[in-house]
């Protein structure tokens, strides 16, 4: 059990660059998260995938934004045409089951400048 | 719809003193509730956890936390603080159903005074 990885931890991007990230969960967890954290706030659920469904998606994930698991496995969170107001900590997190909590990765601090 | 509160957004307790972190929800169904820590530039690691079996719950690093529905609370807590608590503490609740995502409280962070 290596723990949830995301690569890269830091990404800094010139506005209206598109951004891509990579969550590699756990690898027996088939439920897997994204999260937003802004400076001072708490995370704010972006989307959820059990294995390879896209079960939910958050009013915050506008069209700019797209999610994949593929096969079940690692996931990507891409952003297109990226806006100042993306800037944030991109967490991902995934568990077995929901009532056993989540591990969180380390996070993908994201500046658009 | 869910919601939770995290009363006080800075603590500072001393060395060696009692830790309490508030948290309060607000849930239509019962909910699963947790604490979590995060470090500086780290993800965040779960404390504990409540999942409607025992109304006090212990957790990691000497942290426990008392469900009490009558006053929709989960607050924590640590007899003793020490240096390496410093962090800030996220609360949140999890509908028990369907996708189990969070709602997280806006977090509290603790100063440990020497």
């Amino acid at each position: 059990d290596t723990g949830v990885s995301q690569d890269p931890r830091h990404k800094i991007t010139k506005r209206g660059q598109n951004v891509t990230f990579r969550c590699d969960p756990i690898s027996e967890h088939n439920r897997l998260y994204w999260y937003r954290q802004t400076l001072g706030q708490g995370p704010e659920f972006l989307t959820y995938f059990q294995n390879e469904a896209q079960l939910e998606k958050s009013r915050l994930l506008s069209d700019r934004f797209s999610a994949e698991r593929p096969k079940g496995s690692f996931s990507t969170l891409e952003i297109q045409r990226t806006e100042q107001g993306d800037s944030a900590m991109y967490l991902c997190a995934s568990s077995a089951q929901g009532e056993d909590g989540y591990t969180f990765g380390s996070g993908t601090r994201l500046t658009v400048v | 719809a869910q919601s939770v509160t995290q009363l006080g957004s800075h603590v500072s307790v001393s060395e060696g003193a009692l830790v309490l972190l508030r948290c309060n929800y607000s849930s239509s169904v019962p909910p699963y509730l947790f604490w979590y820590v995060q470090y500086p530039n780290q993800g965040l690691q779960l404390l504990l956890k409540y999942t409607s079996a025992a109304t006090l719950v212990k957790g990691i690093n000497g942290f426990e936390a008392e469900f009490k529905k009558s006053e929709t609370s989960f607050h924590l807590t640590k007899p003793s603080a020490h240096m390496s608590d410093a962090a800030e503490y996220f609360c949140a609740v999890s509908d028990p159903s369907g996708t189990y995502k969070y709602i997280f409280g806006t977090g509290t962070r603790l100063k440990v005074l020497a």
